[in-house]
């Protein structure tokens, strides 16, 4: 299985920042990875798809790069909204994986 | 609109059987893959299945093989997961999601809760 990993696990920080997340994949998987947003108790959504394709409707504070292993989501100017989790995941190769999250909060 | 809405969750003993349910309604149901994710208490998200349009390739985790059968009726554009020999590792809140193409995942229910325990 491919294995996604995820840094930070959890960040802080203030309004107006701008934040990164990285996902690293124990293989080659070109771009097939996407982002999604979790905000508590809620049902994930959809950001970013082929590493770096911004969903309809998704604000453009958000976007995402990379291939190959490692992969970088980023909030250009973070908002009181964003708060949430955040997870990368891989769908080159079944069982499709994903990153362990990476918890956002205001600081 | 597009709308996927779960059903069929609740507390089974380590053992038991379960089926849960996924209508889905809003887009043609069977252009599309479709899947079961899953997310135990606290956790992060796990892919369980996924089912091709026609029904003909079925997908599964290691763990649940042979214990789990997804499984959807395009007629009545629903999703099911029948699952049987059900574990405590199994409490999770699972989730219905379309593929907009195998393994990206555009629209989810908002999930059922599914708790093994005695």
């Amino acid at each position: 299985d491919i294995q996604m990993t995820q840094s930070p696990s959890s960040l802080s920080a203030s309004v107006g920042d701008r934040v990164t997340i990285t996902c690293q994949a124990s293989q080659d998987i070109s771009n097939y990875l996407n982002w999604y947003q979790q905000k508590p108790g809620k049902a994930p959504k959809l950001l970013i798809y082929d590493a770096s394709n911004l969903e309809t409707g998704v604000p453009s504070r958000f976007s995402g790069s990379g291939s190959g292993t490692d992969f970088t989501f980023t909030i250009s100017s973070l908002q009181p909204e964003d708060i949430a989790t955040y997870y990368c995941q891989q769908y080159d190769n079944l069982p499709f994986t994903f990153g362990q999250g990476t918890k956002l909060e205001i600081k | 609109e597009v709308q996927l809405v779960e059903s069929g969750g609740g507390l089974v003993q380590p053992g038991g059987s379960l089926r849960l349910s996924c209508a889905a309604s809003g887009f043609t149901f069977s252009s599309y893959w479709m899947s079961w994710v899953r997310q135990a208490p606290g956790k992060g998200l796990e892919w369980v299945a996924n089912i091709k349009q026609d029904g003909s390739e079925k997908y599964y985790v290691d763990s649940v093989k042979g214990r789990f059968t997804i499984s959807r009726d395009n007629a009545k554009n629903s999703l099911y997961l029948q699952m049987n020999s059900l574990r405590a590792e199994d409490t999770a809140v699972y989730y219905c999601a379309r593929d907009r193409y195998s393994g990206c995942y555009d629209y989810w229910g908002q999930g059922t809760l599914v708790t093994v325990s005695s």
